[in-house]
């Protein structure tokens, strides 16, 4: 059972437009909200996380957006670049055990 | 710099012939995190280590085997290799519990290749 789910699958931007990213979780032991940026080859890298005490977080371009009543996060990215281009992963994790749980991925794409 | 550094980059191996992908880390870190990550997928968790603590996830298959001799090493066994094991593995750290971020760091990946 997927414990967070992402959409959408794939998105196409243009430059300066704003890509959203959802998630959803269902189990509410979840209290960390990091989201991982992927180009291909590499590893993911941590690009912003958020607790749930918190609706929204902002770091450069990016900005999580979260709804505790509702269990869903979302990643926007203001003014994409083509260097955006990568897949972004959500996931979440609780303070009562160690393992993250990821969502599928978006493949990001910004045209230039 | 602090990191987590994977080892080899690129691994070819044989159908059923033993591979062992390596991980390090110097973030003193006390959980250590083996993924398996194939093409346009999320990352699996395989099973994780907090300090000596050994976790397997259920779906593991037993052809997957870790060990961690000390703080900064663990490695990924695969002890027979079958094509659908290609895949990129990827190795991740954090501090766990300890840490109310509990941020989690990931190494290049190993691109494993099984002929």
């Amino acid at each position: 059972q997927q414990q967070v789910k992402q959409s959408p699958q794939s998105l196409i931007v243009q430059k300066g437009g704003i890509p959203i990213i959802n998630c959803a979780y269902e189990n509410t032991a979840f209290d960390y909200f990091p989201w991982y940026q992927q180009f291909p080859g590499k590893g993911p890298a941590l690009l912003i996380a958020i607790r749930p005490d918190v609706s929204e977080k902002k770091e450069g371009r990016f900005t999580i957006s979260f709804n505790k009543s509702a269990k869903q996060f979302s990643l926007h990215i203001m003014d994409s670049q083509p260097g955006d281009s990568a897949t972004y992963f959500c996931a979440a994790t609780s303070n009562t055990g160690n393992q993250f749980y990821f969502g599928t991925g978006t493949s990001l794409t910004v045209i230039p | 710099d602090a990191m987590v550094i994977q080892n080899p980059r690129y691994q070819v191996t044989q159908f059923g012939k033993p591979v062992t992908l390596s991980c390090s880390q110097t973030l003193n870190h006390n959980v250590m995190y083996w993924y398996q990550q194939k093409s346009s997928q999320a990352p699996k968790l395989l099973f994780h280590y907090y300090d000596k603590d050994f976790n397997n996830e259920a779906d593991t298959p037993d052809n997957f085997q870790s060990r961690r001799p000390n703080t900064s090493f663990c490695f990924l066994d695969i002890r027979s290799p079958g094509l659908g094991d290609a895949a990129m593995y990827l190795c991740a750290t954090s501090r766990g519990l300890a840490d109310p971020y509990n941020e989690q760091f990931f190494g290049p990946g190993t691109r494993l290749t099984v002929l």
